[in-house]
């Protein structure tokens, strides 16, 4: 049960140049998550789903596009990356359980340099 | 106001000891909170959800107090492996029921021995 997964690790782009990032879970979570996190602003939501086909804007969706086309994977894009989108980018799957509230289990990042 | 503040420290504190760290935030609609447990380069780990009644592992004790719109995490005879930034994440109210998390910038806990 390998959780929540990510790829790449590390990727390093130029300004301009297009990226997707993979993120697959095992655990049949409906809900699945992408955050970034910089320097001093903490973890951002970027775009979350609520389930296959769904998805929606969190706090920092600009420049990113994202596509939920099973249930497990969620794809995260950038179109035409620019340098503020140097980041290290976290995938999140949670499961809404009575009593529990939304506990997410985080992926292990990809950190993305553009240049 | 910030939706979700912590104290970033960093809080030294001699192996032993007992620290506790608090977070507001400021959506009263809020309706769970959690701590995460971050280390250097590694992603956010739960470390537990925060009930109306409080919550209790081993250790760790986590209160809230909706009242004061805060929450907060005691860690008891501390460690050198609990060293690492603690991360407060409070919902965000949204549809679905699949709510985001709005996270707090953390507070870093260094055990020194």
């Amino acid at each position: 049960n390998a959780g929540v997964t990510q790829t790449p690790k590390f990727r390093v782009l130029k300004t301009g140049q297009s990226m997707t990032l993979l993120c697959a879970q095992d655990m049949n979570h409906e809900y699945m998550y992408w955050y970034r996190q910089d320097p001093g602003m903490g973890l951002r939501l970027i775009h979350y789903s609520v389930g296959e086909g769904t998805t929606a804007k969190g706090e920092v969706p600009d420049g990113y596009n994202v596509s939920r086309l099973k249930k497990q994977n969620f794809l995260l894009g950038l179109e035409s990356a620019a340098p503020s989108q140097t980041s290290v980018y976290f995938c999140a799957s949670s499961q809404m359980l009575a009593g529990a509230g939304n506990e997410q289990f985080f992926g292990p990042g990809t950190r993305l340099t553009v240049l | 106001r910030k939706e979700v503040e912590q104290d970033p420290g960093p809080f030294n504190v001699p192996e032993g000891a007992t620290v506790a760290f608090n977070c507001t935030y400021s959506n009263s609609a809020s309706q769970s909170f959690f701590w995460y447990r971050q280390d250097c380069r590694k992603e956010p780990k739960l470390l537990m959800s925060v009930y109306s009644s409080g919550n209790e592992d081993g250790r760790f004790t986590a209160q809230l107090n909706r009242a004061s719109q805060y929450i907060s995490l005691l860690i008891r005879d501390s460690k050198l492996s609990d060293s690492a930034t603690y991360l407060c994440a409070v919902n965000t109210p949204g549809g679905g029921g699949a709510d985001g998390l709005t996270f707090g910038k953390g507070t870093h806990l260094i055990i020194q021995p």
